[in-house]
């Protein structure tokens, strides 16, 4: 039983293209997360969610749009994609919003941009 | 705002051997300090955290950290190597009400049979 699972695993696309990428938890937790890890793995949150409202939104391009359906799920739409969009991104879940709660971690997408 | 700085962005070590990965905290506030362990592509996984009470914290794979307020500092270790602790491993900082957390560099392990 995959706890976080992410869509697709590779995604390879041209610049300018619009993409998805999909997370799903089964966890019943009710704060997911949206993370970027550049090519030299750091990682660096982009957004969060708390029962289906943002709570965090950290400075990132108007081109990233999350959007959370009910709380097993945040997507997460780009569009124009550009070359320093190549990135892992990493959906994760904890059970609230404290800051103490572990976070579970989908195993991430790998998004090339040529 | 908190941060973790983690002193070497790899370590070798042989098998069996200490490993001891360092991490220093930046906070205004009592910190939840976390370690993660990546393995190659694959998602993160948590390794131990502190959140209040005792210092020394033990974590799975037999992995311990000790957090020492006074050096600001959250070292990780695993008094024997394995060939499958070969990794990167995260520090994290986060306090309450923060709802996120600031991960370090991150520090590559490799271990040498």
């Amino acid at each position: 039983d995959t706890a976080v699972s992410q869509t697709p695993k590779y995604l390879v696309t041209q610049m300018g293209n619009d993409k998805s990428i999909k997370c799903e938890q089964n966890l019943g937790h009710d704060t997911m997360y949206w993370y970027k890890q550049d090519s030299k793995k750091f990682l660096k949150i982009m957004f969060s969610y708390n029962n289906k409202e943002l709570i965090i939104n950290e400075t990132v391009p108007n081109r990233f749009s999350p959007k959370s359906p009910d709380k097993a799920h945040l997507n997460l739409h780009i569009n124009s994609l550009e070359l320093g969009d190549s990135a892992v991104y990493f959906c994760a879940s904890s059970q609230d919003l404290q800051s103490l709660n572990e976070q579970f971690f989908g195993p991430g997408t790998r998004l090339t941009v040529l | 705002a908190q941060s973790v700085t983690q002193l070497g962005s790899h370590v070798s070590v042989s098998e069996g051997a200490l490993v001891l990965l360092r991490c220093n905290y930046s906070s205004s506030v009592p910190p939840y300090l976390f370690w993660y362990v990546q393995y190659p592509n694959q998602g993160l996984q948590l390794l131990l955290k502190y959140t209040t009470g005792a210092t020394l914290v033990k974590g799975i794979n037999g992995f311990e950290a000790e957090f020492k307020k006074s050096e600001t500092s959250f070292h990780l270790t695993k008094p024997s190597a394995h060939m499958s602790d070969a990794a990167e491993y995260f520090c994290a900082v986060s306090t309450p009400n923060d709802y996120k957390l600031s991960f370090g560099a991150g520090t590559t392990v490799t271990v040498r049979a």
